[in-house]
C-alpha cells in the first residue's frame, strides 16, 4: 500500500535552516510528484510546491519561493524540503503528500518549532 | 491566486442529521474541487474529488456537488465519527489553494 513516511518533529532556532524528509513505499516512486503543505493553527493550509521525481523539476508558491528547496532522491524514493531563514511565523506542521485527483496520500506530519 | 472561502467556520449537529458545507472559488475552477477530513493530530484525508467523485473507501453518507465557482459537501445521517474539521481545495490549472476550514461538532 503507498505510505508516505516524514521525518520526526525539529526544534530550530531562528535563523537556521532545517531539512524534513518524505519517503515514499508501495510504489514506483517516480510515477508521481510529491507535493508539501503547510499546516498552522492561525493560516490553516497553505500549499509550498511539488517536486517532480523523475525530473527534478519543481514548482513553488510564490510565497515560499526563497523559503522552500525541494529534492528528491531517487535512490531511496525519499523526497525532501528544506526551509531556510527560519522564524516563529514557520512554525507550523510540515505534510509531503501524493496527488490522485486530490490528494490522496500524506505523510504523518513533521512538526517544525522555531523558537530561540 | 484563487482564493477559497469555505462556509461556516464552525457547525453544530445532531446525530442523524443532514449537514451541508460550502465553498466559493474567486473564479470558475471547473470542477477541480476535493474535499478532506481532518481529525485531531491526524493527516487530511481525502473525501471528494472533481467536485463529486468518492474517494475510494469513503462511506456514501458524504457527497460533493457544485460547478463553477459554487461547491458544497453533504454528510448525510451524520455519525459521530464524522466529527472532525473539513477542507475543501481546488487545483484548477496548476494552482492549489485550500479553504479555511469547518470544524463540525455534534449538538
Amino acid at each position: 500500500q503507498v505510505q508516505l513516511q516524514q521525518s520526526g518533529a525539529e526544534l530550530a532556532k531562528p535563523g537556521s535552516s532545517v531539512k524534513i524528509s518524505c519517503k515514499a513505499s508501495g510504489y514506483t516512486f517516480t510515477s508521481y510528484d510529491i507535493s508539501w503543505i503547510k499546516q498552522t493553527t492561525g493560516q490553516g493550509l497553505e500549499y509550498i510546491g511539488y517536486i517532480n521525481t523523475g525530473s527534478g523539476g519543481t514548482y513553488y508558491n510564490e510565497k515560499f519561493k526563497g523559503k522552500a528547496t525541494l529534492t528528491v532522491d531517487k535512490s531511496s524514493s525519499t523526497a525532501f524540503m528544506q526551509l531556510s531563514s527560519l522564524t516563529p511565523e514557520d512554525t507550523a506542521v510540515y505534510y509531503c503528500a501524493r496527488e490522485e485527483g486530490g490528494f490522496a496520500y500524506w505523510g504523518q506530519g513533521t512538526l517544525v518549532t522555531v523558537s530561540s | 491566486d484563487i482564493q477559497m472561502t469555505q462556509s461556516p467556520a464552525s457547525l453544530s449537529a445532531s446525530l442523524g442529521e443532514t449537514v451541508t458545507i460550502e465553498c466559493r472559488a474567486s473564479e470558475d475552477i471547473y470542477n477541480g474541487l476535493a474535499w478532506y477530513q481532518q481529525k485531531p493530530g491526524k493527516s487530511p484525508q481525502l473525501l471528494i474529488y472533481n467536485a463529486n467523485s468518492l474517494h475510494t473507501g469513503v462511506p456514501s453518507r458524504f457527497s460533493g456537488s457544485g460547478s463553477g465557482t459554487q461547491y458544497s459537501l453533504k454528510i448525510n445521517s451524520l455519525q459521530s465519527e464524522d466529527v472532525a474539521s473539513y477542507f475543501c481545495q481546488q487545483y484548477y490549472n496548476y494552482t492549489w489553494t485550500f479553504g479555511g476550514g469547518t470544524k463540525l461538532e455534534l449538538k
